[in-house]
């Protein structure tokens, strides 16, 4: 595997479900980031990551919950979501943070939340 | 705040046709960032460019970053259906780690 890659590819879960979503870097970087991209609207920064810590959080509902175990490895725990969190939701990894901007993207998980 | 306002926001074009999208703000940046989305895929880096002035190819794509570092152009060469997607355009800030993002030109090439 080189690159991004994310699991599941889509979900389509109830707002009472609890789900996961997991993303895997392979390039060696010490950053990750969550991204919410919704239909018109740019990318919107959920959370960064340096060094499995958490260094952002860009006033995400709690319901979302992000989880770092290594450099390499990230997750995005839901529960209790809202039809309007239905959207594409990519995972990004940079050299580092701050510093380093060019990021390298999964390709997302399709998320609908019925 | 810091916004990158993305013209045009879509475009239709046929095959062979030369195009320019355009990516502007009133913020310095440190460095700019163009990226291809396809259809059920996440971005794809394209380019980076740090100096003002600076002017980058790739193949039929020409990338610009403005003198003031606050804008920059992706011109495209003889369009191809291949180079249909969304186009992203990203900024980085001197005092923070995080991109901000324009709103994207989604770009149709027809055959």
């Amino acid at each position: 595997e080189t690159g991004v890659t994310q699991t599941p590819r889509h979900l389509v879960m109830g707002m009472t479900n609890k789900k996961s979503l997991k993303c895997e870097q392979h390039l060696g970087h010490n950053a990750m980031y969550w991204y919410k991209q919704s239909a018109k609207k740019p990318l919107e920064l959920m959370f960064v990551y340096s060094l499995e810590e958490r260094v952002e959080n860009n006033s995400v509902p709690s319901r979302f919950s992000p989880e770092c175990p290594n450099s390499s490895h990230l997750f995005l725990h839901l529960h209790t979501l809202q039809p309007e969190d239905s959207a594409l939701y990519l995972c990004a990894s940079s050299q580092d943070f701050p510093g380093a901007h060019e990021q390298y993207f999964g390709p997302g998980t399709r998320l609908t939340v019925t | 705040t810091q916004l990158l306002e993305q013209s045009p926001q879509f475009l239709s074009i046929q095959e062979g046709e030369n195009l320019t999208v355009y990516c502007n703000s009133s913020s310095v940046f440190s460095s700019l960032q163009w990226y291809r989305q396809e259809p059920g895929e996440g971005p794809v880096l394209l380019v980076t460019v740090v100096t003002g002035g600076e002017v980058k190819k790739l193949k039929r794509l020409t990338f610009q970053f403005g003198d003031a570092r606050k804008d920059s152009s992706l011109h495209i060469t003889a369009a191809q259906p291949g180079d249909t997607g969304l186009y992203l355009c990203a900024g980085g800030g001197s005092n923070t780690g995080k991109l901000i993002f324009g709103q994207g030109t989604t770009l149709q090439v027809k055959p």
